[in-house]
């Protein structure tokens, strides 16, 4: 069965500070991949989506970048946080086809102090 | 483009009572439609979904919903809620052509109280 890891779980960190949050799917090969945040009171919001290594497609221009060194690796980055990166990260992944269901992963909280 | 609007941010019901949590969308396209659930600190889970077909579409936990096009609603209801429900919900849209990217509403946080 597939399986979608995040880590960490948890983070805080200084404004200025760097970020990389890893996103990994097992069981699956060449999944779509998402980022998406959550922000406090707000819905989803796609940051970033693959279909394949090395593609990535970017949804809202801001602070945050993209990459997919891997098949099954999803990776979120940022050079410098901004207090607006805190938020609740969460990566899904859907296969390819008609139609596939998104499977999100645990999520990562983010705090930017 | 597509949009989600979940007119309540809020609902609070008491145990046993029926529950409908209301999900209305936009788009000049045909959609397939989707209801998560996220309990605290936790990843979304899949409830529903309306592909095609028969419009009445039944999820896990006892949840189900029906597809309006001529209102464009996805409203979510349960004849009888647990404690258990206490979680937030979220309608979403997608295209039924081309790459799939879900559109989420804002989420509607169901409070069950005994």
């Amino acid at each position: 069965s597939q399986t979608i890891h995040q880590w960490p779980a948890t983070l805080v960190q200084p404004v200025g500070s760097p970020l990389s949050l890893e996103c990994t799917v097992e069981g699956t090969s060449n999944p779509n991949l998402y980022w998406y945040r959550q922000a406090a009171g707000r819905g989803l919001q796609l940051l970033f989506y693959s279909v394949g290594i090395g593609q990535i497609s970017s949804e809202v221009p801001q602070n945050l970048s993209a990459s997919r060194p891997q098949d099954r690796q999803f990776i979120l980055s940022s050079k410098k946080l901004l207090l607006s990166d805190s938020g609740f990260y969460l990566c899904a992944w859907t296969g390819t086809g008609p139609y596939n269901e998104q499977f999100f992963g645990p999520g990562t909280r983010l705090t930017v102090l | 483009a597509q949009s989600v609007t979940q007119l309540d941010s809020q609902v609070p019901v008491f145990e046993e009572a029926p529950v409908e949590l209301r999900c209305n969308y936009s788009s000049s396209v045909s959609v397939y439609l989707f209801w998560y659930v996220q309990y605290p600190n936790q990843g979304l889970q899949l409830l529903l979904k309306y592909l095609s077909g028969s419009t009445l579409v039944k999820g896990i936990n006892g949840f189900e919903a029906e597809f309006n096009k001529s209102q464009t609603s996805f409203h979510l209801r349960k004849p009888s809620v647990h404690i258990s429900d206490t979680a937030e919900y979220f309608c979403a849209v997608s295209k039924n052509t081309g790459f799939q990217k879900l559109v989420f509403g804002t989420g509607t946080r169901l409070l069950v109280s005994p």
